[in-house]
């Protein structure tokens, strides 16, 4: 079975300052990885997904992520942090084939300072 | 506004009354998935629908809780005899083949 690791419960930048979360995967196949951020009280959106070809995806809000077989991580990053990106952010895996239900991470909340 | 939506957004009930939430997915979206978020953790997987057919339902789903799809459109999750421990974020998603699921806003239970 497929798990997902987001070792940072808790992260705190400067506004301005660049991010990188991490994320590690376990499956044993190629993985479909996405990052979803949750804002207070609301559901997920999606930011970027990599199922394959270029290991380097762009998302939305300027979000981008790097997708490392051999390190087995799908990080996220972000060049400079803005105070609307305050949130909590989820690593998930999808099986390769077929229906895909998620395996999440645990999320890692970003606060951003001024 | 064509995203997925889940009613009511917010419910408190007490202990042991049976509680039933819907979601209505994006329209043509013929997958349908159910999650539960409890405080401090990310979404675990409930069960999961193609148009009406339950395909898949997670050890979490105890035979307290059922879901139907029952024409392929929206959904329901019923929780019959609520314990505290049902107290969740449940959380709603669709897709349609594309393999990137669209999450609802979610219904925040509390059972008091």
């Amino acid at each position: 079975a497929q798990s997902v690791t987001q070792p940072d419960i808790h992260i705190t930048v400067s506004e301005g300052a660049s991010l990188e979360l991490r994320c590690n995967y376990s499956y044993g196949a190629t993985p479909y990885l996405f990052w979803y951020v949750q804002s207070p009280g609301q559901g997920l959106q999606l930011l970027l997904k990599y199922f394959s070809g270029d290991t380097l995806v762009q998302g939305i809000k300027g979000f981008e992520a790097e997708f490392k077989r051999s390190q087995s991580s799908f990080n996220l990053r972000k060049p400079s942090v803005h105070w609307s990106d305050a949130a909590e952010y989820f690593c998930a895996v999808g099986v390769e084939s077929g229906y895909s239900t998620l395996t999440f991470g645990k999320g890692t909340m970003l606060l951003v300072s001024p | 506004d064509t995203g997925v939506s889940q009613d009511p957004r917010h419910k408190i009930t007490k202990r042991g009354q049976n509680v039933t939430f819907r979601c209505d997915p994006i329209s043509e979206h013929n997958r349908l998935y159910w999650y539960r978020q409890t405080l401090g953790q990310g979404p675990e997987f409930l069960t999961y629908f193609q148009n009406e057919a339950q395909l898949e339902k997670s050890r979490l789903l105890s035979d307290r809780f059922s879901a139907e799809r029952p024409k392929g459109s929206f959904s329901t999750l019923e929780i019959q005899r609520t314990e505290q421990g049902d107290s969740a974020m449940y959380l709603c998603a669709s897709d349609t083949g594309s393999d990137t699921q669209y999450f609802g806003p979610g219904t925040r239970l509390t059972v008091l």
